[in-house]
């Protein structure tokens, strides 16, 4: 079975600072992803990689940065940190190439104040 | 952009009562997903559907796909508070990039004992 472990998994930060979330995959799935939920809005892509050093932007982008530079991590920073970007963020991988289905970590709950 | 509308947003019901939940949309598309979330975690795939018409079962959980593929139904029959939690549905995006996956806000689902 994937495997999928995310750091931190709360986070308490203030407004302006730097924050740097982790994602891990046991296997070497090569779609990672990451998503931020929200109520009202459910999940939305934030952004997504194919393959070691490929990454590609989602809908809500902006204020975001990845970086991958081994299969198995998918980095998120928050180069300076907003109360916007208070908010739930999973990352997925693609378990399923012909549906794009995808297994989701655990999540991390992050507080921007 | 393809949007995916799921009726209702919150759903209110007892141990033992049937329930159907919805997921539109004006697009077509080449397969559905059905995710489950429950509170402080990532969402889990239940079922794809991919054939116009076609019904999946998963125990007590019925999933149909519409005709036309633009529609999708998740039906629980006898609910039971371990049913309780996010019913998402997701998409494949057209175009381009099918990689990326397009959710519904999702129906909150609760099952009082």
């Amino acid at each position: 079975d994937a495997g999928i472990t995310q750091s931190p998994r709360h986070k308490v930060t203030e407004t302006g600072t730097p924050v740097t979330l982790r994602c891990h995959q046991t296997e070497n799935h090569r779609y990672m992803y990451w998503y931020r939920q929200d109520p009202g809005h459910g999940l939305r892509l934030i952004h997504y990689s194919y393959g070691v050093k490929d990454t590609d932007k989602g809908e809500v982008s902006d204020g975001y940065s990845v970086s991958r530079s081994k299969t198995e991590d998918f980095l998120l920073t928050l180069e300076s940190a907003t109360s916007s970007q208070t908010s739930v963020y999973f990352c997925a991988i693609m378990t399923g190439t012909v549906y794009n289905e995808q297994f989701f970590g655990p999540g991390t709950r992050l507080t921007v104040l | 952009t393809q949007l995916l509308e799921q009726s209702p947003q919150f759903l209110s019901i007892q141990e033992g009562e049937n329930l159907t939940v919805y997921c539109n949309s004006s697009s077509v598309f080449s397969s559905l997903q059905w995710y489950r979330q429950e509170p402080g975690e990532g969402p889990v795939l239940l079922v794809t559907v991919v054939t116009g018409g076609e019904v999946k079962k998963l125990k007590r959980l019925t999933f149909q796909f519409g005709d036309a593929r633009k529609d999708s139904s998740l039906h629980i029959t006898a609910a039971q508070p371990g049913d309780t939690g996010l019913y998402l549905c997701a998409a494949p995006n057209s175009g381009g990039s099918n990689y990326k996956l397009t959710f519904g806000k999702g129906t909150l689902l609760t099952v009082n004992p």
